[in-house]
């Protein structure tokens, strides 16, 4: 079974706020790395696939970095806006079976 | 617009029955997955279809069973239901395998009393 942390659990912000969060996976047999925006009552939106070491991606405010030698992605959120709020999800494929496996997400909320 | 469709939205069932979750892909989608998400849980992995073949299974019993059709939908079909099978169920298309973008479809809740 692998193992996807995300953290923090949840995070509350004020608007103009930057913020980051973090994903963690293995370091062995990498294959591609998804970050999801979830909004409530709304379908999982595709922000980023992520497949090569130093890999960096950029959408409007928001960018991601992917380090595969020690396990890790961080998304960035640059001044952060209410309609940001969401719960951000990150996945994991692995060389083995390349199926994704979602960690449980953050929770942001951003307050006006 | 992701094009990704289910139904229904939400579904209760009582322990025992079985029941058939359905989902619309975006056309030219080759791959379906399916997941299951309990509360506060992220979603697991089900299954995956690739050209109405099974190409991959999670850690879920036999008694979950899927179909992927030619015109790009496909079914979720869970038998003899228990009270922990209550959970959103999220079905994704995309292209091809796992470094494709998945177009998720906005669930179905489903409720076994």
């Amino acid at each position: 079974i692998l193992n996807v942390e995300q953290s923090p659990q949840s995070l509350h912000v004020q608007e103009g706020d930057s913020t980051n969060f973090t994903c963690s996976f293995p370091s062995s047999n990498f294959y591609a790395l998804h970050w999801y925006r979830w909004e409530t009552a709304k379908s999982p939106e595709a922000l980023f696939v992520m497949t090569l070491n130093g890999d960096e991606k950029k959408k409007g405010r928001i960018s991601a970095t992917l380090n595969t030698k020690e396990g890790y992605s961080y998304l960035y959120i640059k001044g952060s806006q209410p309609e940001d709020s969401a719960t951000y999800l990150c996945a994991f494929a692995s060389g083995g079976s390349y199926i994704p496996t979602f960690g449980r997400g953050t929770s942001l909320i951003v307050h006006p | 617009e992701t094009g990704v469709t289910q139904s229904p939205t939400h579904l209760i069932k009582t322990r025992g029955q079985q029941v058939t979750l359905r989902c619309s892909s975006q056309s030219g989608h080759n791959t379906v997955s399916w997941y299951q998400q309990a509360l506060g849980q992220g979603p697991q992995f089900i299954f995956q279809y690739y050209r109405e073949e099974e190409n991959g299974r999670g850690n879920f019993p036999p008694r979950f069973s899927g179909l992927q059709f030619p015109n790009y939908s496909s079914e979720l079909n869970v038998n003899a239901l228990e009270l922990d099978d209550s959970a959103l169920y999220l079905c994704a298309s995309s292209l091809e395998i796992a470094t494709d973008t998945q177009y998720f479809g906005p669930g179905t809740r489903l409720t076994v009393l």
